[in-house]
């Protein structure tokens, strides 16, 4: 069945560093979304990718979807400790028999950023 | 609008008990979903609606969970009888167009069975 997989599942880092989080999908995906969720908070949208290769940056956000449209990364340059939370990566399936409405969502990467 | 609106936001109740989870989504969205969230699981969705009507509840543990939405602006997520092992932070999200279109989430209802 669809699956999600991100890594890693943890990573700490101080204040400064890089941070890249790595999303795969068994099935190729008509679109990527990412998502961040802040500690005790709810997940919020944070970017959409459609398009394969696609790169797309939001201030210190590098986002990029596979040529293939079955991986995804986000890299964040030299973290803050705003940007501690849990990232989400999570997207529909494509193909026959696939729904509109079902997301699969990864595990998610917890950032944890030493001040 | 206020976003997606969830009630209660934190309930503690006694296993057997019967628990009512609420949400009102954005006006306007055609697609409401209720996701599970645990350590152990992660984010699940349990079941969503698509102009009010269940389109996928396969992630519905069991018997003991339903789900209603008898009309665009009102959903309801019921556990009879609550176990322990039900405790987790229960979301709704709602969007425009299903999975091609982004997420909004309720601030979630944390669940105590005890």
């Amino acid at each position: 069945g669809q699956q999600v997989m991100q890594i890693p599942q943890y990573q700490h880092v101080q204040e400064g560093e890089d941070f890249t989080t790595y999303c795969n999908s068994s099935t190729t995906l008509s679109n990527i979304q990412w998502y961040k969720q802040r500690p005790g908070g709810h997940p919020v949208f944070l970017i959409q990718l459609v398009k394969s290769g696609e790169v797309k940056k939001q201030k210190r956000l590098t986002f990029q979807f596979g040529e293939a449209k079955k991986n995804s990364s986000l890299h964040i340059t030299a973290t803050q400790t705003t940007d501690v939370g849990t990232y989400f990566c999570a997207g529909p399936r494509m193909g026959r028999g696939s729904t509109l409405g079902r997301l699969y969502f990864g595990r998610g990467t917890q950032l944890t950023v030493w001040p | 609008d206020a976003g997606v609106i969830q009630s209660p936001r934190h309930e503690v109740t006694e296993m057997g008990q019967e628990v009512t989870l609420r949400c009102k989504p954005i006006s306007g969205h055609d697609y409401l979903f209720w996701y599970r969230q645990t350590m152990m699981r992660g984010l699940e969705l349990l079941i969503y609606f698509n102009n009010n009507v269940p389109i996928d509840d396969s992630g519905m543990p069991e018997d003991r969970f339903s789900a209603k939405m008898p009309n665009a602006s009102f959903s309801t997520l019921k556990i009879q009888p609550s176990e322990p092992r039900d405790s987790a932070v229960y979301f709704c999200a709602s969007s425009w167009t299903g999975a091609n279109t982004e997420a909004f989430f309720g601030q979630g209802t944390r669940l105590t069975v005890v």
